[in-house]
């Protein structure tokens, strides 16, 4: 079974500074598939960015990093140059290997991000 | 991005009543749809998964004769709550994958249901 967990269940930053949101997960699948969503008020799930466990390279989107540690099984989002269209609920999710399943996505339980102007 | 949409994107009905849920691909074939629930400030739970043609398959715990899914095309998956109670209020929220080995999955933008 997969799990990922997310110990944050708040986080603020001032307006400009950088943060990193955690997030740790658990496979027993050599395979998978990491990503980060930020969801507004809205409820709108807006896809950040994409590890494969494979990638040797952290993977990088604008100003969204993902701080990947195979071996610790951690997969931290790191947001530079926050801005206040930031705040939002943050979630790690992890991918099913493949076969039926594949697709399918298991959530953390959330980070609540708040930027200070 | 590909576009999923959900209609409605809001519901409010009476205890006892069934309620449909749309979720559709605008612009690709969507091979598998997904159902997650969200109860305020919680994660999305995944409820069922949706493979065009054939039945879906429920999550543990979640009862496919509560929550009907029908994924008769490419484009159109539904959720149907039926017999709906207010323990069901909930946002529901579908995502789309096609047949491509993408790494992004297309969210709708949600379905707020409140059962009275």
């Amino acid at each position: 079974a997969q799990k990922i967990t997310q110990t944050q269940p708040g986080m603020f930053v001032q307006e400009k500074e950088a943060v990193t949101l955690d997030c740790t997960y658990d496979t027993s699948d050599p395979s998978y598939g990491l990503f980060w969503y930020k969801q507004p008020s809205s409820g709108e799930m807006i896809f950040l960015i994409y590890q494969g466990s494979y990638d040797q390279q952290n993977a990088t989107e604008g100003r969204y990093s993902l701080n990947f540690q195979k071996a610790r099984k951690s997969a931290n989002l790191v947001i530079s140059a926050s801005q206040l269209g930031d705040s939002a609920m943050y979630f790690c999710a992890m991918r099913a290997a493949g076969g039926t399943s594949y697709g399918k996505l298991t959530f953390g339980q959330g980070t609540i991000l708040t930027v200070h102007p | 991005g590909a576009v999923v949409s959900q209609h409605p994107s809001w519901v409010i009905c009476k205890s006892g009543t069934s309620v449909k849920i749309e979720c559709r691909s605008l612009d690709f074939q969507a091979t598998t749809m997904f159902w997650y629930r969200q109860f305020p400030k919680q994660s999305l739970m995944l409820m069922a998964t949706s493979n065009e043609g054939s039945k879906a398959t429920y999550e543990q715990g979640v009862e496919k004769d509560k929550f009907l899914i029908n994924h008769a095309s490419l484009t159109l998956s539904t959720l149907t709550v039926t017999s709906a109670h207010p323990e069901d209020s909930s946002f529901y929220i579908c995502s789309a994958k096609d047949r491509l080995p993408r790494n992004e999955q297309f969210f709708g933008p949600g379905t707020r249901l409140t059962v009275l």
